[in-house]
Formats: C-alpha cells, structure tokens, sequence
C-alpha cells in the first residue's frame, strides 16, 4: 500500500517568515495531494490540494508543489502569522484515485515564533 | 449544511465495556472513512465504504472492531470488548467518490 513520509516533525519559524514542509510517497500510481491543518482539539481541514496532473497550485498566502518523478510534493506557507500555528499533515490518495481512501504523514507541528 | 456530524463527543468507558461511535456523513456523499489519531500512530484509516458498501477493512486492527453503514446517512463503528490501548480520537470522514474529503469533529474515546 501507499506509504507516506513527512519532515520536519516539528518547524518553528519567526512570524513573518516562510515555512517549507515535505513529503514523499511510494506509490507512482497516486494522483491526489491534499493538505490538512489541524489546530489543538478541532478535526483536520483541507487546505489546499493538488492533482497529478499539475506542478504548482497557488492559494494566497499557501502554495504546493509536486514533482511525480521524484514522488515528493511540499507546502509552502509565506508572511506566515500567529494563526498560521497548529499541525499540518499531508496525504496521498491510493491508485484507484480517492475513492481509495487517503494515507497521511505523521504531521508537522509548525510554531510561528512572534 | 452541518458537515459531518459525529457522536458522542467524547466518551469514557471501562476495558470490557462496549463502545459504538457513530457518524452522519455530508448529504449527499457517497464516500464514508473511519480514521483513528494517537500521537504514536498519526491518522490511521480503518475502513471505508463507498455506495454503503465496505471496500476495504484491512485497517480494522482486530475482530473486536466492526463497522456498518445501514444506508447513505448513518454509520457505526463498534468496538466490543474495548481495552485501554483503544483510546484515542476516533474520525469519520465523508467525501464524493475521487473528491475533497471533509472531516467530523471527532470521539475522543478513552478506556479506563
């Protein structure tokens, strides 16, 4: 089955500044990529998503990258702010598309430091 | 529309005990996800069904978990008998078939 893997576990950077986070997954046949925020004791919220057939998607302040080939895709927050705090996890959807249900990193917790 | 509506909120039991945790997913969605989070393990997924159908069960960690969904907007997820290890944040999810997945507020689920 799919197997993702996510870094960094925990992120802190100064408000204003950019945050990175990674991910990689191991099966070539996945087509979809969300990413979820997760704040203290609430459910998981999409936040943006990408398909297989796209490079970059752009949402504000959020972008995400992909690259098959490689089989990595990242989340990219810019100006980040105090709200931007919680933990963010990514997924990879199985080879039948997300029908298949998603598999998740293991989170990043991101503190923006102010 | 209220979104995926889970119940209870939170539930505390004894090992031994029966637990059902059950879900109401977004109307009109044909997708629905059981999903348990602990700090150790992350965002598991134990079963999904699709049409009301059960597609895959292979993340059900034992014979004491069991899951239905009688029709397209009700579902249960049943533990019997339930033990400590079990705690954690139980999450049903819905979606369209191949489309955006939206999350319940989640059972935090603690066995004593």
């Amino acid at each position: 089955g799919e197997n993702v893997e996510q870094h960094p576990s925990t992120l802190s950077v100064q408000e204003g500044d950019s945050a990175v986070i990674k991910c990689t997954y191991s099966d070539s046949a996945s087509n979809y990529f969300p990413w979820y925020k997760q704040e203290l004791g609430k459910r998981p919220q999409l936040i943006i998503d990408i398909r297989s057939n796209v490079g970059e998607k752009k949402d504000q302040r959020i972008a995400v990258t992909l690259n098959k080939t490689a089989k990595h895709f990242s989340l990219h927050i810019t100006e980040t702010q105090p709200e931007d705090s919680a933990v963010y996890f990514c997924a990879a959807s199985g080879a039948d598309g997300l029908g298949d249900g998603l598999t998740f990193g293991k989170g990043t917790h991101l503190i923006i430091q102010p | 529309d209220a979104g995926v509506i889970q119940s209870p909120r939170h539930e505390v039991t004894e090992m031994g005990q029966e637990v059902t945790l059950r879900c109401k997913p977004i109307s009109g969605h044909n997708s629905l996800f059981w999903y348990r989070q602990t700090m150790m393990r992350g965002l598991e997924l134990l079963i999904y069904f699709n049409n009301n159908v059960p597609i895959d069960d292979s993340g059900m960690p034992e014979d004491r978990f069991s899951a239905k969904m009688p029709n397209a907007s009700f579902s249960t997820l049943k533990i019997q008998p339930s033990e400590p290890r079990d705690s954690a944040v139980y999450f049903c999810a819905s979606s369209l078939i191949n489309e955006k997945l939206f999350f319940g507020s989640g059972t935090q689920l603690s066995v004593l």
